[in-house]
């Protein structure tokens, strides 16, 4: 399968604790998005990059937050000190930039985080 | 600033039956739109998009959708719905000017019963 991974799946963590996702793109794409989905909503925009550079931070990511493409593949999001309010699915998406062609995203399966 | 509606938040429909899942927008620029299709515990999966050309797009599993810019609409629709489409949608945009950040609909479920 050449789609979008993404690992854990499920997250259970009690609050205070350090969490860490990890997203594996669609091999090539060079644009990686994370996205915040709680229940019963529509995915939100976090952050995204080109290559290994962020180029764009929602002010959803609070400073709790961190998101590295340290080598321009796979991707990881970190959120520190977690609170209740931080349960959701978060998604990740890529997809190839070839301007000005536009490629929609590719969605994976989704982390889903529990704090309790 | 731009955003998306969807007015029905949940859609029962008997099996067989046609649907139409309602999606309105507003946004200063022009958009690109899109319909995602969201399974239990899964990720989204692209049903069909509107870019450019025909204001009417068909999509995977039988699904079709309308643009109309003067009512900022683009509506999904299927004449037979069947029990493998109870699933959550959501109707997205992304303005031309950043390619970017999709902003999504609420989303609607929908129950086809059998």
């Amino acid at each position: 399968d050449t789609g979008v991974s993404q690992d854990p799946r499920h997250k259970i963590t009690k609050r205070g604790q350090n969490v860490t996702f990890r997203c594996d793109p669609i091999s090539e794409h060079n644009r990686l998005y994370w996205y915040r989905q709680t229940l019963g909503q529509g995915p939100e925009f976090l952050t995204y990059f080109q290559n290994e550079a962020q180029l764009e931070k929602s002010r959803l990511l609070s400073d709790r937050f961190s998101a590295e493409r340290p080598k321009g593949s796979f991707s990881t999001l970190e959120i520190q000190r977690t609170e209740q309010g931080d349960s959701a699915m978060y998604l990740c998406a890529s997809r190839p930039w070839d301007f000005p062609l536009y490629n929609e995203q590719f969605f994976g399966p989704g982390t889903r985080l529990t704090v309790l | 600033a731009q955003s998306v509606t969807q007015l029905d938040s949940q859609v029962p429909v008997f099996e067989e039956a046609p649907v139409e899942l309602r999606c309105n927008y507003s946004s200063s620029v022009s958009v690109y739109l899109f319909w995602y299709v969201q399974y239990p515990n899964q990720g989204l999966q692209l049903l069909l998009k509107y870019l450019s050309g025909s204001t009417l797009v068909k999509g995977i599993n039988g699904f079709e959708a309308e643009f109309n810019k003067s009512q900022t609409s683009f509506h999904l629709r299927k004449p037979s719905v069947h029990i493998s489409d109870t699933a959550e949608y959501f109707c997205a945009v992304i303005e031309k000017t950043s390619y970017d950040k999709v902003i999504f609909g609420p989303g609607t479920s929908l129950s086809v019963i059998p």
